[in-house]
């Protein structure tokens, strides 16, 4: 199967600028995440959906950051204005619902973001 | 709320040698645990997971773990360490979501 899929890779941008990262999570995965790993320490979840809702986004600085899943399949991660300490990798994942606690989830590549 | 301590930051050990990653939880639940691998520039491998069953659980590429309730600890091991073993290790807690580690990074030295 196809596994999860973020673009763009590799994104350097100005402090005060914005910035937006796509994720197209494994076919049929209902439940979709979205982790901020900073150099040096685990990643950090950001926000969670199921289908098209939002489960949890209790760790979402919501005065800069904001993402949706319209569809209930891809979804995007904004965040407007950047500040340098957002120089992170973002990661997406995915998992069949119900199932991450048995099963983990599918990450993908991630995208590294620099903020100068 | 459930949470991972890694005990060590940083393992250096010799090709051959074994490797010894720790790793203690806490948890309101009989959580589930995981280990994760994340080579330079990869993205992150499931190695194992543990879920309620045997509590010796076998991952990929020789690594194993066992989860001891009674001290909860979930630590990684692995019998004799290969070059290709240099990675960041993550332990992973889950009661509804992941929850990671600090991270282990792994050198193995020729």
């Amino acid at each position: 199967e196809a596994g999860v899929a973020q673009s763009p890779r590799y994104k350097i941008i100005e402090k005060r600028q914005s910035v937006a990262f796509w994720c197209n999570p494994i076919s049929g995965h209902a439940t979709l995440y979205w982790y901020q790993q900073i150099l040096g320490q685990g990643p950090k979840l950001l926000i969670q959906f199921q289908n098209n809702g939002v489960v949890d986004d209790s760790q979402l600085p919501k005065d800069r950051f904001s993402a949706e899943r319209l569809k209930g399949v891809d979804s995007t991660l904004k965040i407007q204005p950047a500040k340098l300490e957002d120089s992170a990798v973002y990661l997406c994942a995915s998992s069949l619902a119900g199932t991450a606690a048995n099963y983990g989830y599918t990450f993908g590549s991630g995208t590294r973001l620099t903020v100068v | 709320a459930q949470s991972v301590t890694q005990l060590d930051s940083h393992v250096s050990v010799s090709e051959g040698t074994p490797v010894l990653l720790r790793c203690n939880y806490s948890s309101s639940y009989s959580p589930s645990l995981f280990w994760y691998v994340q080579h330079p520039n990869k993205g992150l491998q499931l190695l194992l997971k543990y879920t309620s069953a045997a509590t010796l659980v076998k991952g990929i590429n020789g690594f194993e773990a066992e989860f001891k309730k009674s001290e909860t600890s979930f630590h990684l091991t692995k019998p004799s360490a290969h070059m290709s073993d240099a990675a960041e290790y993550f332990c992973v807690v889950s009661e509804d979501k992941l929850v990671f580690g600090a991270g282990t990074i792994l050198r193995v030295k020729s």
